[in-house]
C-alpha cells in the first residue's frame, strides 16, 4: 500500500494563478482530509469530506474549494492563488467506524505564491 | 516543550537520555489524543495515542500520560537515538467529530 500520495510535490504560482492540488488514498478510508501548515504553526483544517459525496468546512476554508471525486481521491483547488496561501498542504485520510480516529498523513505539497 | 505562540519550543537532549515533551490541549470535551512526529520534509507521523478512560499508555520506546484534571499531555521518549529528532506534534479530538485540533509541535534535537 501507498498509503496517501499528494501530487504536486512542489509548486510556484503567480498571485491570481489557479491550481488543483491531487490527494489519493489506498487503505479504503472513509474520511479524507486537507491542512495547511505554516512556520512554527500546527496544521490547520482547511476542509474535510466524511464520505465520498460529502465536505465540509474546516479552521481556514477561505479561498479554497474541493472535490471529493470517489472514495479515493480528495482534492484542494485554489482558484485566485495569493500570497498569503503560501504553505505545505498535507492530506489526511482515516476509516471510520470500529473506533478508528487516527490520520494518516500524506508527504505534502509546498506551494509558494508570488 | 509547552507550546508557547507562534515560536516553536524547542528540546535538546543527549543520545540515550530519556525525554519528556509537553503538551497542554484546550477542550476540555475532548476524548481521544495523539502524537505525531513529522521529521523534515515529510508529513506527520502517527506515534501513540489514548483515550481520555485511561491515564498511561505505552508503546515502543515511548509512553504518554494524560491528565485531564490540567488538561496536560505528555510523551515520553526511552533511550532517545538520532533518528527521533523532529518536530512532536499533539493533537486532540472528540471521538466521531471529524475535527482533530493541533498543537504548535516541539523541535526536539538528540544530541549525539
Amino acid at each position: 500500500n501507498a498509503g496517501v500520495t499528494q501530487t504536486p510535490k512542489f509548486q510556484v504560482l503567480k498571485t491570481g494563478q489557479s491550481m488543483t492540488l491531487q490527494c489519493a488514498q489506498d487503505m479504503n478510508h472513509n474520511s479524507m482530509y486537507w491542512y495547511r501548515q505554516d512556520p512554527g504553526m500546527g496544521l490547520r483544517l482547511i476542509y474535510y469530506s466524511a464520505s465520498e459525496g460529502t465536505t465540509d468546512k474546516g479552521e481556514v476554508p477561505n479561498g479554497y474549494n474541493v472535490s471529493r471525486l470517489n472514495k479515493r481521491e480528495f482534492s484542494l483547488r485554489l482558484e485566485s492563488a495569493a500570497p498569503s496561501q503560501t504553505s505545505v498542504y498535507f492530506c489526511a485520510s482515516r476509516n471510520r467506524g470500529g473506533g478508528a480516529e487516527t490520520q494518516y498523513f500524506g508527504p505534502g505539497t509546498r506551494l509558494l505564491v508570488l | 516543550g509547552e507550546s508557547v505562540g507562534l515560536h516553536l519550543p524547542t528540546l535538546s537532549v543527549q543520545e540515550g537520555d530519556n525525554s519528556i515533551i509537553n503538551c497542554a490541549y484546550s477542550n476540555s470535551a475532548s476524548d481521544y489524543f495523539i502524537w505525531y512526529k513529522q521529521e523534515s520534509g515529510k508529513g506527520p507521523q502517527f506515534i501513540i495515542d489514548i483515550r481520555s478512560n485511561m491515564d498511561k499508555r505505552q508503546g515502543q520506546r515511548v509512553t504518554v500520560l494524560l491528565n485531564k484534571t490540567v488538561k496536560h499531555l505528555s510523551l515520553q521518549i526511552a533511550a532517545t537515538q538520532p533518528g527521533d529528532s523532529a518536530v512532536y506534534f499533539c493533537a486532540e479530538k472528540i471521538i466521531g467529530n471529524e475535527k482533530l485540533t493541533f498543537g504548535t509541535g516541539t523541535r526536539l534535537t538528540i544530541i549525539p
